[in-house]
Parts: structure tokens; C-alpha cells; sequence
């Protein structure tokens, strides 16, 4: 089975500009999941969706939103781009939404400079 | 507070050796779900090895086990026989689903460098 994949791998944006990023959940999957990761605050939690629908989500400003179409793929967008941004952002994916041992499986990242 | 502590910024051991990665956490509630993944230079995450609050036995995955006691709540990961290629960031992760929510909550991870 393929593994998650998300594209780009590298992105340089400016500050103000916005930025589109994707990723492809393990087939079956149905759950994603997005993180972002930087130096100062580690691994945090942006948001879920399962069904097309989110779930859940972490304690970011709205320029942060997100969207899963019906084949289970997902986009996170970041609107008004600034320094802060610049992160690895991880996604995840789950084969069923919760569930005690419902192991999360994570793709390579998207490195996001914002310059 | 921090729901995932991990206390050591970094660790050292000699290759063949084993090595002790230690993760406390604070929760309430009385099912929880632990979690190990490394992350490799290359930034992905990789799933290493999990621990429910309700297992009798502690887990284990190849080289991999997990040292969980309950009443203290730490879930340390042993990896056994160190290879080089096991230099790596390794995280503490939890889910709690009674609070609804899919995510996992992580430490700031432990730096492992395997020396030669």
C-alpha cells in the first residue's frame, strides 16, 4: 500500500501571499489529520476531517482552513502568509475517525518557508 | 500543563547497546492511548509502537518495547541492540478519545545519536 503523500515537499512564499498545500491519505483511509511543526512550539494540532467534514480542530488563527474532497484527499490553505508560518507541516492519516489504537500514519511533510 | 512530557533533549548510546527514551504524561481520563514515532532527518514521522491504557502486557514491536506503568504514568520506549540507522528524533504522542477529538498530543521529543 502506498504510503501518504503530500506536494509540494518545499514551498517559498512571501509574506502576504497565500499558500494551497495536499495531501493523499493512505487508500482506505478515511480520517486526515494536519500538523504543523516548528522549532519553537514543537508539534501542534491544526484541524481533522473525516467524511469530507471537519472534525476537529487546534487552536490556530481562521487564516488557517482546510478541506477533504469525497476520495478522502485533502488541502490546507493558509491565507495572508507570515513569518511565523514557516514550518514542516505534517498530515496524517487514520483508517477510521477515534477509536482507542487508531494509529495515525504521516507523510513526509511540506516544508513551508515564508520569507 | 503539558499533556506529553519528555524530559531528555537528547541521548546518546553506543551502537548494539540498548537505550531508554523516557515520556510521562498527565491525563485524567481513564482511557488513553500512547504513542512512539521517530522522525528521521528527512521530517516524516514514523510509527513505532503503541500502548492502550487498558493493555495487561507491555508492548513490544521488534526492537522495540514500551516500559508502561500505569500508576506512574510513563510509557518509556527501550530499543534494543541500537543500530546507526536508529539516530533519529523519537516523540511521545497520546490521544485521549473521550474528549471527541481524533489528534494526538506530543512531547518535544528526545534526540537519539548512535555512535559508532
Amino acid at each position: 500500500k502506498a504510503g501518504v503523500t503530500q506536494t509540494p515537499r518545499y514551498l517559498i512564499k512571501t509574506r502576504g501571499q497565500q499558500v494551497t498545500l495536499s495531501c493523499s491519505p493512505i487508500s482506505g483511509h478515511r480520517s486526515v489529520s494536519w500538523y504543523q511543526q516548528t522549532p519553537g512550539q514543537g508539534l501542534q494540532f491544526l484541524f481533522e476531517y473525516f467524511s469530507e467534514t471537519q472534525r476537529n480542530k487546534g487552536n490556530f488563527p481562521g487564516r488557517f482552513s482546510g478541506r477533504q474532497f469525497s476520495n478522502s484527499r485533502s488541502e490546507m490553505n493558509v491565507s495572508t502568509l507570515e513569518l511565523g508560518d514557516s514550518a514542516l507541516y505534517l498530515c496524517a492519516s487514520s483508517s477510521q475517525a477515534g477509536g482507542l489504537e487508531d494509529t495515525q500514519y504521516f507523510g513526509p511533510g511540506t516544508r513551508l518557508t515564508v520569507l | 500543563a503539558q499533556k506529553i512530557t519528555q524530559t531528555q533533549p537528547g541521548m546518546f548510546v553506543q551502537e548494539k547497546e540498548a537505550v531508554t527514551l523516557d515520556c510521562t504524561y498527565d491525563t485524567s481520563d481513564p482511557s488513553y492511548g500512547l504513542f512512539w514515532y521517530k522522525q528521521p532527518s528527512s521530517g516524516e514521522m514514523i510509527f513505532l509502537i503503541y500502548q492502550g491504557s487498558y493493555d495487561q502486557q507491555n508492548a513490544t514491536e521488534g526492537r522495540y518495547s514500551l516500559n508502561f506503568q500505569k500508576a506512574r504514568k510513563s510509557a518509556n520506549l527501550v530499543i534494543s541492540a541500537s543500530q546507526l540507522g536508529d539516530s533519529a528524533m523519537y516523540f511521545c504522542a497520546m490521544r485521549e478519545p473521550s474528549t471527541g477529538a481524533n489528534n494526538l498530543f506530543f512531547g518535544t521529543g528526545t534526540r537519539l545519536t548512535v555512535i559508532p
